[in-house]
Formats: structure tokens, C-alpha cells, sequence
């Protein structure tokens, strides 16, 4: 079965310079969500978008922003990179059936900033 | 603050026996909660979901328990195995049917390890 795909999987940027993580969820899934994961640490919820829309917002800093497009992939987009933002980047989706709840995850982007 | 509270941190299984791990959690708002484990280096995989109108769900090896009145619910791994051994995250979400309030509010995780 198809999955959700990433890219980049791997990135390596330096400081204050901009990223763009890639998503395309499972196919008919209309709904995408973005996670961070720092070493050690639980998944932590950035923002979603279903059908297109911005539908909810976590903890994303303002440098972030992010976009669903018409052939539902998303990708978010990170300015000003600190040190800090070196972690795991997941994309999520979910839809197409009953089972909204169920959200499946991409393999990541590996986010380093030097 | 840790919306979903999860223990232990980590645990130590012997081959063929019982992995148990407890979330707890405090929004009664909460209608939807899967687990997920997660290898190094990879992606959470959805490993079983539970509403709250029932009390047990069990998809082969892997069975979850679910305590309303408490706010609790947990996984048991069966007939433990090594390959079994990575991060389990147990989440928690508001709106099983979708919308904006369904992202996921993880557990801190267990590390789980099955020896030989």
C-alpha cells in the first residue's frame, strides 16, 4: 500500500539560511499534519491543513509556515533556521474513509542546522 | 504541562513474555487513542486505536485496555519478541471523525526492550 512520502529525507542547512520539507500524503487522504520530534522527545504538532485549509496550529514558530496545495501535498517552509530547529520533521495524514482519527506518518526529514 | 502521561520510561522483557505500558490522560475531550512505535530514525507507525466506547481491542499480539472512569488505557504486547524492541508513544486526540481538533498529543514514549 501506498505511504506518506518525504522529502527532503536528509538536509543540512547553516544558520539563518531558509528549508522546504516536502509532504505527499497517502492517496485520497485529505488531511496532512506536521510534527517535530527532537532527539529523545514525543512527536510535538506544528500545524494541519484539510482540504486546503489551514485547520489547526500548534506550536509553530513564526519563522514556519506551511501550505496544503490543490493536489494535497503540503510542504513547510522554515526561515531563519537556528540551532534549534535541528530535528526530525514528520508529515501525517489521514481521511478517506470513517477512521479520520487514524493518522499515518512519513519516514521524516532529518533537519540539521550548523 | 504533559497532557498524556505514559510509564514506564522504559522496560526490560524477557523473550515470550508480557509488555505492559499505562498512558494516562486529563481532557475528557479526548475521544480517540492510538499507539504507535517508532524504530530509530524512523516514522511512528500506527501499531492499534481505541475509542472510548469500548473497553478492550486486541489485533493479534498487541491488545489495548481502555478505563473510562479512570482516564486510563494501556498496551499489552503478548508472547513478547525482539524485533519488538523499540519506542512505543501512546497518543491522544480530540475528534475521532476528523476535524480541526484531531492532531495527536503524544505520551513521552517507552523504550522497550525484548531480550533473547
Amino acid at each position: 500500500a501506498a505511504g506518506v512520502i518525504q522529502s527532503p529525507r536528509h538536509l543540512i542547512k547553516e544558520k539563518r539560511e531558509t528549508a522546504t520539507l516536502k509532504c505527499y500524503p497517502i492517496p485520497r487522504h485529505d488531511t496532512v499534519y506536521w510534527y517535530q520530534q527532537g532527539p529523545g522527545q514525543d512527536p510535538q504538532f506544528l500545524i494541519s491543513f484539510y482540504e486546503k485549509m489551514q485547520s489547526d496550529k500548534g506550536s509553530i514558530p513564526d519563522r514556519f509556515s506551511a501550505q496544503q496545495f490543490s493536489d494535497y501535498h503540503s510542504e513547510l517552509n522554515m526561515s531563519s533556521l537556528e540551532l534549534g530547529d535541528s530535528a526530525l520533521y514528520f508529515c501525517a495524514s489521514s481521511g478517506g474513509d470513517k477512521k479520520r482519527g487514524s493518522q499515518y506518518f512519513g519516514p521524516g526529514t532529518r533537519l540539521t542546522v550548523l | 504541562q504533559q497532557q498524556v502521561k505514559q510509564s514506564p520510561q522504559s522496560l526490560i522483557v524477557q523473550k515470550g513474555g508480557i509488555s505492559i505500558i499505562n498512558c494516562a490522560y486529563e481532557n475528557t475531550a479526548f475521544d480517540y487513542f492510538p499507539w504507535y512505535q517508532q524504530f530509530p530514525g524512523k516514522g511512528p507507525a500506527l501499531l492499534i486505536a481505541i475509542r472510548p466506547d469500548v473497553s478492550e481491542k486486541k489485533e493479534g499480539r498487541f491488545t489495548i485496555s481502555f478505563n473510562k472512569s479512570a482516564k486510563q488505557f494501556s498496551l499489552h504486547i503478548m508472547d513478547s519478541q525482539p524485533g519488538d524492541s523499540a519506542t512505543y508513544f501512546c497518543a491522544a486526540s480530540g475528534s475521532y471523525y476528523g476535524g480541526a481538533t484531531n492532531k495527536l498529543i503524544f505520551g513521552t514514549g517507552t523504550l522497550l526492550a525484548v531480550q533473547p
